[in-house]
């Protein structure tokens, strides 16, 4: 059992803005910056957002973080249809015995 | 370019053991903290284990600890994860991926680990 929460899937059509929330608690997302991962099918995880809400060189803005508490959000605008793919949130978790912890991750559909 | 490249995986009856390696080009290796992270099939990401740049602290999710040990070596630019007394739910795809500064910036393209009789 994941220690983040997230909503199993996502859907929209293309054009359209969708959000792809994280829950956690005050030890993980609460006291530490969030991540997020993009995945493809049969392909390796890759940074899409970091500290919450810092884009890698080379992710479009429309992808954009936010955090709020013990929540954080994934938002992405002018959705596209390359941009079906399952989507991650990861934060460090101070309660457990390591530097890592991941959310159950969201299957993004473009209709 | 940064490059992370696993190997190792295959199919291994319970009770065996596999040593995977991640060769890592592309950037000063020995300055970076690595990780090794999981999914199991149709499944989500499952953190492995962590290494920090000179091997001062290592740490293990709860479902590995006494069976897995990671280690580096800087001088070779790798990066091992050695896996005994595997079990069915070891079942995996493992990723080794660099840690910038709490996010992994980069990561290989995964070694499958079958544990099956």
């Amino acid at each position: 059992q994941s220690v983040l929460t997230q909503p199993p899937s996502a859907s929209g059509t293309p054009g359209q803005r969708v959000t792809i929330s994280c829950s956690g608690s005050s030890s993980n997302i609460g006291s530490n910056s969030v991540n997020w991962y993009q995945q493809f099918p049969g392909t390796a995880p890759k940074l899409l957002i970091y500290s919450n809400s810092q884009r890698p060189s080379g992710v479009p803005d429309r992808f954009s973080g936010s955090k709020s508490g013990t929540s954080a959000s994934l938002a992405i605008s002018g959705l596209q249809s390359e941009d079906e793919a399952e989507y991650f949130c990861a934060a460090w978790d101070d309660g457990l015995n390591g530097p890592g912890v991941f959310g159950e991750g969201t299957k993004l559909t473009v209709l | 370019e940064v490059r992370l490249e696993e190997s190792g995986g295959g199919l291994v009856r319970p009770g065996g053991s596999l040593r995977l390696s991640c060769a890592a080009s592309g950037f000063t290796f020995d300055t970076y903290s690595m990780n090794w992270v999981r999914q199991a099939p149709g499944k989500g990401l499952e953190w492995v284990s962590s290494i920090t740049s000179g091997s001062s602290f290592i740490y293990y999710a709860d479902s590995v600890e006494g069976r897995f040990t990671i280690s580096r070596d800087n001088a070779k630019n790798s990066l091992y994860l050695q896996m005994n007394s595997l079990r069915a739910e070891d079942t995996a795809v493992y990723y080794c991926a660099r840690v910038r500064s709490r996010e992994l910036d980069y990561w290989g393209q995964g070694t499958l680990v079958t544990v099956s009789p």
